[in-house]
C-alpha cells in the first residue's frame, strides 16, 4: 500500500521566511495530493491541493510543487507570518471513488516574531 | 450546512468499557472514514465506507467496527476498551475524486 514520509518534522523560521516541508510517496497510482493545516485543538483544513497532471500550484502565499518522476511533492510558504503556526500534514490519494488517503506524520511550524 | 459532525466531543472511559462514536455528515458525500491521531503518528486510517452499505480495513482496525448506516451516518464503536485506543479520533467525509472534509475530533481517554 501506499506509504507517504514528511520532512521536516518540526522548522522553525523568523516570521518574513520562507518555509518549506516535503513530502515523499510511494505508489505511483497515486495521483491526488492535499495538504491540511492542523492547528493546536482543531481539526486538519486543506489549504491547497495538487493533482498529478499539474506541476505546480499557487495561492497567495502557498504553493505546492509536484515531481511525479521521483514520486515527491513540497509546500512552499513566503512571507511567513505567526498565524501560520501549526501542524502541517502531507496525503496522497488516488482519485476515484472511495479513495484512500494516506497521511505523512506531519510537520510542526513555528513562526518566531 | 454544518458539514461533518460527530458526538461525542470528550469521553473517558474505563478499561473494557464499550462505546459508540457517531458521525453525520450533510454534504451528500458518498465516502466516509475514521481516523484516528497521535501525538507523532499523523493520521491513521480505522475504516472508511466508500458507499452506503460497504466498509473497508484501514491501518489499524484492531479493536474498531463500524457501522455506515444510511448515506449520512457512519459509526465507529470500541466493544472493549483498551488505553491503548486514547486518542483523538477525526470522522470524516468525502464527495469522491476530491479531498476529505474533516469533523472536529473527539477526544476519547481510555484509563
Amino acid at each position: 500500500g501506499e506509504n507517504v514520509e514528511q520532512h521536516p518534522s518540526t522548522l522553525s523560521v523568523q516570521e518574513g521566511d520562507s518555509a518549506v516541508i516535503k513530502c515523499t510517496y510511494s505508489d505511483s497510482a497515486s495521483n491526488y495530493f492535499p495538504w491540511y493545516k492542523q492547528e493546536l485543538g482543531k481539526r486538519p483544513q486543506l489549504i491547497i491541493d495538487i493533482r498529478s497532471n499539474v506541476g505546480e500550484k499557487k495561492d497567495q502565499r502557498i504553493a505546492v510543487t509536484l515531481n511525479k518522476t521521483a514520486k515527491h511533492f513540497s509546500l512552499h510558504i513566503t512571507e511567513t507570518q505567526p498565524e501560520d503556526s501549526a501542524v502541517y500534514f502531507c496525503a496522497a490519494s488516488k482519485m476515484n471513488y472511495g479513495q484512500n488517503f494516506v497521511f505523512g506524520p506531519g510537520t510542526r511550524l513555528s513562526v518566531l516574531p | 450546512n454544518a458539514g461533518v459532525t460527530q458526538t461525542p466531543k470528550f469521553q473517558v472511559l474505563k478499561t473494557g468499557q464499550s462505546m459508540t462514536l457517531q458521525c453525520a455528515q450533510d454534504m451528500n458525500h458518498n465516502s466516509m472514514y475514521w481516523y484516528r491521531q497521535d501525538p507523532g503518528m499523523g493520521l491513521r486510517l480505522i475504516y472508511y465506507s466508500a458507499s452506503e452499505g460497504t466498509t473497508d480495513k484501514g491501518e489499524v482496525p484492531n479493536g474498531y467496527n463500524v457501522s455506515r448506516l444510511n448515506k449520512r451516518e457512519f459509526s465507529l464503536r470500541l466493544e472493549s476498551a483498551a488505553p491503548s485506543q486514547t486518542s483523538v479520533y477525526f470522522c470524516a467525509s468525502s464527495p469522491g475524486g476530491n479531498t476529505i472534509y474533516f469533523g472536529e475530533g473527539s477526544w476519547l481517554t481510555v484509563v
